[in-house]
């Protein structure tokens, strides 16, 4: 397996415009995770889902910010619109769930809003 | 809610030589995971060594290894034989049983290993 994948790697976008990040979790995996890092606040949970249903959304900032599993290999966070204080590396992550509760990350997509 | 800290953000070693970073955190709870994540320039997250609270012993992974004080809820991470490729940032992190991956953050330890 190729490993969590996120695209794109870079996104620079002017204040007021639609992103959209991407990811594609391990197979097989049921659980998808997506965290912000920031310098000032470092890693934090914005959701997770379970077998594509939202379980936790209570660390996603604002409305401004949403997320979907339309099925078991594909998420995306939508920031609509986008704010500079928005800049931060998004990751996903996934994991089997159970005893084996290794979560695995993608490289991230670093999110530049001028 | 339970929260994790690393006291340390920077730190640097000699090529060949032990460092220790540390780790407390904070949970009313039992039964948790703790794991190390490093963080090298390339961004990606990448898994150093996990410990299962229910263990006792303290997990060891080739130049890794931790001491995990359940009691003082420490959680330190010992690299022997440091090298050049260990320069890295270094994150902490506390997981509920449970949980299944959702994990909680340390500020993180910048790790720089000079020749």
């Amino acid at each position: 397996d190729a490993g969590v994948i996120q695209s794109p790697r870079h996104e620079v976008t002017e204040m007021g415009q639609e992103v959209t990040l991407r990811c594609k979790p391990i197979s097989g995996h049921d659980y998808l995770f997506w965290y912000r890092q920031t310098m000032m606040r470092g890693l934090e949970l914005l959701i997770y889902f379970n077998n594509n249903v939202p379980i936790d959304d209570s660390g996603m900032p604002e409305d401004r910010f949403s997320a979907k599993m339309p099925n078991a290999s594909f998420s995306t966070l939508k920031i609509q619109p986008s704010e500079p204080r928005d800049s931060a590396v998004y990751f996903c992550a996934s994991s089997l769930g159970g005893r084996d509760t290794e979560a695995f990350f993608g490289q991230g997509t670093r999110l530049t809003v001028v | 809610a339970q929260t994790v800290t690393q006291s340390q953000p920077e730190m640097s070693v000699q090529e060949a030589e032990t460092v220790t970073l540390s780790c407390t955190y904070d949970t009313s709870e039992n039964n948790y995971y703790l794991f190390w994540y490093k963080q090298p320039p390339s961004r990606q997250m990448i898994l150093v060594i996990r410990q299962e609270a229910y263990k006792q012993q303290n997990a060891t992974e080739n130049r890794f290894s931790v001491n995990f004080q359940k009691a003082a809820k420490s959680f330190s991470l010992k690299i022997s034989d440091s090298q050049l490729g260990d320069t890295a940032m270094y994150f902490c992190a506390f997981m509920n049983w449970g949980s299944q991956g959702n994990l909680i953050f340390g500020k993180g330890t910048k790790l720089s290993v000079k020749p």
